[in-house]
This record gives C-alpha cells, structure tokens and sequence, in this order.
C-alpha cells in the first residue's frame, strides 16, 4: 500500500517554543492531507484538512493561528505548533488521500509531541 | 453530524477465542465504513473496509458486514492470535457532493489477547 511517512516520531520542546512536524507521502502524490490529535486513551480527532497550494480547512474549535498548516507541495503538509504549552501535549497524526475520489486514507507513524 | 460508537475496553480474550467488537454509527448520506488497527508504538493501518450496504470487508481473519438497516459495522475474527492485541477503531467517511473529508473515527477498543 502507499506509505506516509511522519517526522520526527518524538519531540520534547521548552513551553513557548515552537515545533514543526513534518509529513510526506513517499510513493504517491496527496493532493489532500488531514492532521488529527489524539489524547491518552481517546479517539483521533481532526483537526484540520490541508490542501496542496492552498489554505488548509480548521475543524471548529481548532486555533488555526496556533497549528500553522502549509502544503507546499503534493507530497508534503507541515503542521507547526506554535508557542507551545504543556496541554499541547499530544500524539499527532497526519494521513493522506491517494486521490480526491479514494475513500481510504493512508497515516503516518504519528508524532508524541510532550512540551515542558 | 457524524459520529461513530464502540465498545469499550480493554477486552482481554484469551488465544483461540471468537471476538466482537461492536461499532456503530450516524451519519448524513451512505457513508464508507473501516476498521483501523493501531499496533503498540505504530501509526494506524487500514483492516478492512465496506463502501455500502451489505457490503463485507475482510482481511486477515478479520471480517465486518456493513449493516444499514442496524447502522453497525461489528468486527468479528473467529479465533485470535496474541498478536491481534492492538487497539482497534472504526471509522466512517460520509463525503457529501465529493471531494476529500476527513475520517471521523469511534474511541477506539484495546485488545489483549493472553496467550
């Protein structure tokens, strides 16, 4: 199957400062890519859809001048945390459509960020 | 809006036992149903999925009957392996006029099988 592949797997940051997670498709194009956040023992909630060229789509309640979203290219979204605080801590998760008409969707390893 | 419910765990079952986990779902329009595993320090992979009603996906000894009339999407293996132990989510993907959405997936069900 197709591989998306999410980098760094962990990260340990200093509160205020802020974290770049990057996230690629290796062996086909997205044009659409989607980042969720899972806490402890909870489901994965999405956070926001990013599409190549464009601006990336919030889901209500997510602070889009917080996660700084860009899809530079067909194979890679970046997701920023910016100024982060300790209940940014999370386990972040970012897959990728094959195509805009394909129902699955294909995720990467994740990233557990903890801000300190 | 749309949601997904299932069980909760942890379910622990013993090696060679049959397994059930309930899923079930709302949704606006006909939705595409999947089950995800998520194996311990792995990102999620596709189990298998359904795209319309009656529809059974199955993969691995794995096997789920998208159910319109119940509104479920139950996964069920007849005998399990220790290495089935992993957290289990079902997912929908309810895509109105087309274009790409995001997965709106259930809390997800630990599994542990004990040898």
């Amino acid at each position: 199957g197709a591989v998306v592949s999410q980098h760094p797997s962990r990260v340990i940051c200093k509160s205020g400062t802020s974290v770049k997670i990057e996230c690629r498709s290796l062996d086909f194009q997205a044009t659409t890519m989607f980042w969720y956040r899972q806490f402890p023992k909870q489901s994965l909630m999405l956070m926001a859809t990013s599409n190549e060229g464009s601006k990336a789509t919030y889901e209500q309640g997510v602070e889009k001048d917080k996660f700084l979203i860009n899809h530079a290219s067909l194979t890679l979204s970046t997701l920023t945390v910016t100024s982060a605080h300790p209940e940014d801590s999370s386990f972040y998760i970012c897959s990728a459509r094959i195509s805009r008409q394909a129902n699955e969707a294909f995720f990467g390893q994740g990233t557990r960020l903890t801000v300190v | 809006g749309n949601s997904v419910t299932q069980m909760e765990g942890p379910v622990t079952l013993s090696e060679e036992a049959f397994l059930t986990i309930n899923c079930t779902y709302t949704a606006t329009g006909y939705p595409s149903l999947f089950w995800y595993v998520q194996y311990p320090g792995e990102g999620l992979q596709l189990l298998l999925k359904a795209t319309k009603a009656d529809d059974k996906g199955s993969n691995k000894g794995f096997e789920a009957t998208y159910r319109k009339e119940t509104t479920s999407f139950h996964l069920e293996k007849g005998s399990v392996q220790v290495s089935d132990s992993a957290v289990y989510f079902c997912a929908l993907s309810a895509r109105l006029g087309g274009g790409a959405d995001g997965l709106t997936f259930g809390k997800g069900t630990h599994l542990i099988i004990q040898p």
